[in-house]
């Protein structure tokens, strides 16, 4: 089993509506939550980050953590054509010696105009 | 110019060539890492590196290597490649500022195909 699920998509939307993106994890060491977005032929970059349980907006995005469920989400309000992309969620435990980031595999999201 | 940059952006080779993929940063940050991307297996990191010396590998090093000729270069090698190494590969860069997580910054990838 990986250590963090997300759903590959395709998904499909017209403009305007809401997107929920989802990533479940197994380890509960797990404390910092990113969400990078990857546009065609170019490479991630980062989108939200949270720190531990909560919630966290930027504009039309809201990132939520739940960590007694495992699970993040990343909502996007009024889509927009251009927030099509493969969005990846990514994880990362707070122990020194663990320098790495864990990643999902990506959600690919076209927002139809 | 772009931050970070990643030399080829495409490379088809054959069976048992070896390969090096350089990547190159004006972000003046000490830390970079190499990952491969695959379809539906997401990010996964090669190998990495904090500093000239500091080298350590990561999740799927077996059949790669990589030099840190300077801060600004990082280069990962494929000894003899294999069909299975066919992915995109991208460098990344973030600080060394001693928070626990670090932002990285991506290149524009590096298209490989092993045929």
């Amino acid at each position: 089993q990986k250590e963090v699920e997300q759903d590959p998509g395709p998904l499909s939307v017209p403009e305007g509506a809401i997107v929920s993106l989802n990533c479940t994890y197994s380890n509960s060491a797990f404390q910092y939550f990113m969400w990078y977005r990857q546009y065609s032929r170019k490479g991630p970059e980062l989108l939200m980050y949270t720190y531990s349980s909560g919630n966290k907006e930027d504009g039309r995005f809201t990132a939520q953590v739940d960590k007694s469920s495992k699970y993040i989400s990343l909502f996007i309000r009024d889509s927009q054509p251009s927030d099509s992309a493969t969005y990846l969620c990514a994880m990362k435990s707070s122990s020194g010696s663990a320098r790495q980031l864990t990643f999902g595999s990506g959600t690919q999201l076209t927002v139809l105009p | 110019d772009a931050d970070v940059t990643q030399t080829p952006r495409n490379r088809i080779t054959k069976t048992g060539k070896r390969i090096m993929l350089e990547c190159s940063q004006t972000k003046g940050h000490d830390r970079m890492y190499w990952y491969r991307q695959d379809p539906g297996l997401g990010l996964r990191l090669i190998y990495y590196s904090f500093d000239v010396k500091d080298i350590n590998k990561g999740e799927i090093s077996d059949g790669y290597s990589v030099s840190r000729q300077a801060q600004a270069k990082f280069s990962l090698s494929l000894e003899s490649a294999i069909p299975n190494q066919t992915a995109l590969y991208f460098c990344a860069t973030s600080e060394s500022s001693g928070r626990v997580y670090n932002e990285q910054f991506f290149g524009p990838g590096t298209r490989l195909t092993v045929l």
